[in-house]
């Protein structure tokens, strides 16, 4: 599977727009990027996945590099709410397989100031 | 709105005690999946199943059991509880049609401590 390399931990300020990068220099053609969270104490959520183009969301962008070997995920206005860690994941279509696992890394983890 | 229900929340057990950790969903799912998170890490596939009747092992099966009799239940049990077991516990569920990027929901994860 393509690796991802996000980092450790962010700050960002309440009601300011939060840029979360991600790295994936060696993905596929046919690898999609998915971002889920982890708000503290519950279970990971979906949040949004793309493959070339730029997505959109109620909870947030996702803007991919137009070489693919990069992506950033964006909250327009961070909330306390959004305090939680937050993990870039390939998801390659390619070749079948049924258990459509995913595969997590550390993540980074978000701190929202107030 | 249910979506995937974890029970218990929190279990403490004894070295070489078993238990069973349920997972349920109401969200008629295909496929379902169980998942260990330790501190600070990321979570870590233990075992998967496509449908009932059907699991097969993920990343780190060693010490799980899985069953799979109805879609909706999903439990995984532990036979002789070890220190190395003493992490949180995450069920999912996704829909099985629809293409490989169909979301999994989680549930909120069992809280396991073994001593």
């Amino acid at each position: 599977d393509a690796k991802t390399t996000q980092p450790n931990s962010m700050e960002s300020n309440e009601e300011e727009p939060v840029h979360l990068p991600c790295n994936h220099s060696t993905i596929s053609g046919t690898d999609y990027i998915h971002w889920y969270r982890q708000l503290p104490s519950q279970g990971p959520e979906y949040v949004i996945h793309g493959l070339t183009s730029n997505v959109n969301n109620r909870m947030a962008s996702l803007a991919i590099a137009e070489d693919r070997k990069s992506s950033t995920l964006i909250l327009h206005r961070a909330t306390l709410r959004d305090a939680a860690v937050y993990y870039c994941i390939l998801r390659d279509v390619a070749g079948g397989g049924s258990n459509y696992k995913l595969t997590f890394g550390k993540g980074t983890l978000l701190t929202v100031n107030p | 709105n249910a979506g995937v229900t974890q029970t218990p929340k929190f279990r403490i057990l004894k070295i070489g005690q078993s238990m069973t950790l349920q997972c349920t969903q109401d969200m008629n799912h295909n496929y379902m999946y169980w998942y260990r998170q330790d501190p600070g890490m990321g979570l870590k596939l233990i075992y998967y199943s496509v449908g009932a009747g059907i699991t097969d092992k993920g990343e780190v099966p060693n010490g799980y059991n899985v069953s799979r009799s109805t879609t909706e239940d999903f439990p995984l049990r532990l036979e002789l509880a070890a220190p190395s077991q003493t992490s949180v516990y995450f069920c999912a569920s996704r829909i099985g049609t629809g293409g490989v990027n169909q979301p999994q929901h989680f549930g909120d994860g069992t809280r396991l401590s073994i001593l």
